[in-house]
């Protein structure tokens, strides 16, 4: 029963390195959500996606790409780390029906040093 | 945009009740949310209320709804120490899939 399952779970990357953030989920949800958590504050929402191959920027999207090529995965790329990219990340999932709520993976720790 | 708030800190003894606060903007809410996060994981679903209910039981959880003052809170009965998270109220819109969070209420239970 993985549900959503986020990899790595921490990280710590160099000012200007790149990395990508895993997220897969085996429910078979359509929409799929990163947030970012910074202490203190709300989650954030990075992008989100409605399907395969639909994409869309939330709150918080620059310094940060998605794609979605599988139903299954949802992978976050940031290009260029900077200081300000130091948060957690989490990913989430939802089915399609509007009252359903989001399941959530156990987060990534970046640090960005 | 819309917002969600809630206050940051709460501290209860063992075997008292918790009650934390939220309260939101979207007028057009339809579903709200109270999710825990402990530490070092994500947040799991505790429980949901629809915006046409004024209050839903779960065993030692009470969910009340003040539609008209938007305001919902999450009473804990009989806290245990093993409730010590933070818990974050959410709102979904009305025809929508986004979900607002607040920041969180952290509870600390002593014992």
């Amino acid at each position: 029963n993985a549900g959503v399952t986020q990899t790595p779970k921490f990280r710590i990357l160099k000012i200007g390195q790149s990395m990508t953030l895993q997220c897969t989920q085996d429910m078979n949800h359509n929409y799929m959500y990163w947030y970012r958590q910074d202490p203190g504050m709300g989650l954030k929402l990075i992008y989100y996606s409605v399907g395969a191959g639909i994409t869309d920027k939330g709150e918080v999207p620059n310094g940060y790409n998605v794609s979605r090529s599988t139903t299954e995965d949802f992978p976050l790329r940031l290009e260029l780390a900077a200081p300000s990219q130091t948060s957690v990340y989490f990913c989430a999932s939802s089915q399609t029906d509007s009252n359903q709520p989001q399941h959530f993976g156990d987060g990534t720790r970046l640090s960005i040093l | 945009g819309e917002d969600v708030e809630q206050s940051l800190f709460l501290s209860v003894r063992e075997g008292d009740s918790s009650v934390i606060n939220c309260t939101y903007t979207d007028s057009s809410s339809t579903y709200l949310y109270w999710y825990k996060q402990e530490p070092g994981a994500g947040l799991q679903l505790l429980t949901y209320i629809f915006s046409n209910m004024d209050m839903k039981q779960d065993q030692r959880l009470t969910v009340l709804l003040n539609k008209k003052d938007k305001h919902l809170s999450l009473r804990i009965a009989d806290t245990q120490t093993g409730d010590s998270a933070i818990y974050f109220c959410a709102e979904k819109g009305a025809g929508g899939f986004k979900t607002i969070f607040g920041a969180g209420t952290r509870l600390f239970v002593k014992a």
